[in-house]
C-alpha cells in the first residue's frame, strides 16, 4: 500500500462545475499538506498550503483537511479550462523532512 | 516571491557526455534543496535532498556517482549527470526550500534531458 493515494483519474468536467480531488493517506505523523498545480512540461505551482486540520481557502480553491480520516481533499469553484493540468497532493511530517506525493489526479475542464 | 530558476530548460547530449542541471531560488535563501526525477505521466520521484554546505542524502536506488550534486550557496544547486545514456533521460525538476521556514518547496519549471 502506497503511502498516499491518489486517483489519478483523467477527471472530465464541464466548464463551471465544482471538482473535488482528493487524496489518502497512512502515515499519521503526516503534519503538512500542500496541493500542487502542474502543466504539461512544466514545473509543479505551489496552490494551497495547509497545517494540520481544517479548512484553508483561497480564492476558487478550497483545501481541507481531516486528519482523523487521513483524508484531504482540494475544491475548485468556478472551475475554467485554464484550471485543466494535473494536481498533485503532498505532505511531509515537518521539520524539513521529505514531501511524499500522491500520484496526480489529472483534469480537464472543456468547454 | 519564491521563485525557482532551472537552467537549461533543455538539453540534447550525445551518450557518454555530462549534463551539469543549474537550480537557483531567486528572491530568497534555500538551506535545502530537492532534486526530482519525472517519467512521462509519472509522479515526481525525490532523486536526492541537498543541504548547503554540506553531501547531499540521495533515496534509495539513486547512484551518487551517476548523479553529483553540489549545494555550494543558499542559492544555488547544481545536478550533474554523468556519462549520461539514454535511459537517463528524462524531465528533471528541482525545488527549494525557504529557510524562513514552513515546509513547503518551491519547485523550478524542469530540464527536459535527451540522450542520444
Amino acid at each position: 500500500q502506497k503511502e498516499v493515494e491518489q486517483d489519478p483519474g483523467p477527471l472530465s468536467v464541464p466548464e463551471g462545475a465544482i471538482v473535488s480531488l482528493n487524496c489518502t493517506y497512512s502515515n499519521s505523523a503526516f503534519q503538512y499538506f500542500m496541493w500542487y498545480r502542474q502543466y504539461s512540461r512544466k514545473g509543479p505551482e505551489l496552490l494551497m498550503y495547509t497545517y494540520s486540520s481544517g479548512n484553508k481557502e483561497d480564492g476558487r480553491f478550497t483545501a481541507q483537511v481531516d486528519k482523523s480520516s487521513k483524508y484531504i481533499s482540494l475544491f475548485i469553484r468556478d472551475s475554467q479550462p485554464s484550471d485543466s493540468a494535473t494536481y498533485l497532493c503532498a505532505m511531509s511530517t515537518g521539520g524539513g523532512n521529505k514531501l511524499t506525493f500522491g500520484t496526480g489526479t489529472q483534469l480537464k475542464v472543456e468547454l | 516571491g519564491a521563485v525557482v530558476s532551472q537552467h537549461p530548460s533543455r538539453v540534447i547530449c550525445k551518450s557518454g557526455t555530462s549534463v551539469k542541471i543549474e537550480c537557483r531560488s531567486l528572491d530568497f535563501q534555500a538551506t535545502t534543496m530537492f532534486w526530482y526525477r519525472q517519467f512521462p505521466k509519472q509522479s515526481l520521484m525525490l532523486m536526492a535532498t541537498s543541504n548547503e554546505g554540506s553531501k547531499a542524502t540521495y533515496e534509495q536506488g539513486v547512484e551518487k556517482d551517476k548523479f553529483l550534486i553540489n549545494h555550494a550557496s543558499l542559492t544555488l544547486s547544481t545536478l550533474t549527470v554523468t556519462s549520461a545514456h539514454p535511459e537517463d533521460s528524462s524531465f528533471y525538476i528541482c525545488s527549494a526550500r525557504d529557510r524562513r521556514g514552513a515546509d513547503t518547496q518551491y519547485f523550478g519549471p524542469g530540464t527536459r534531458l535527451t540522450v542520444l
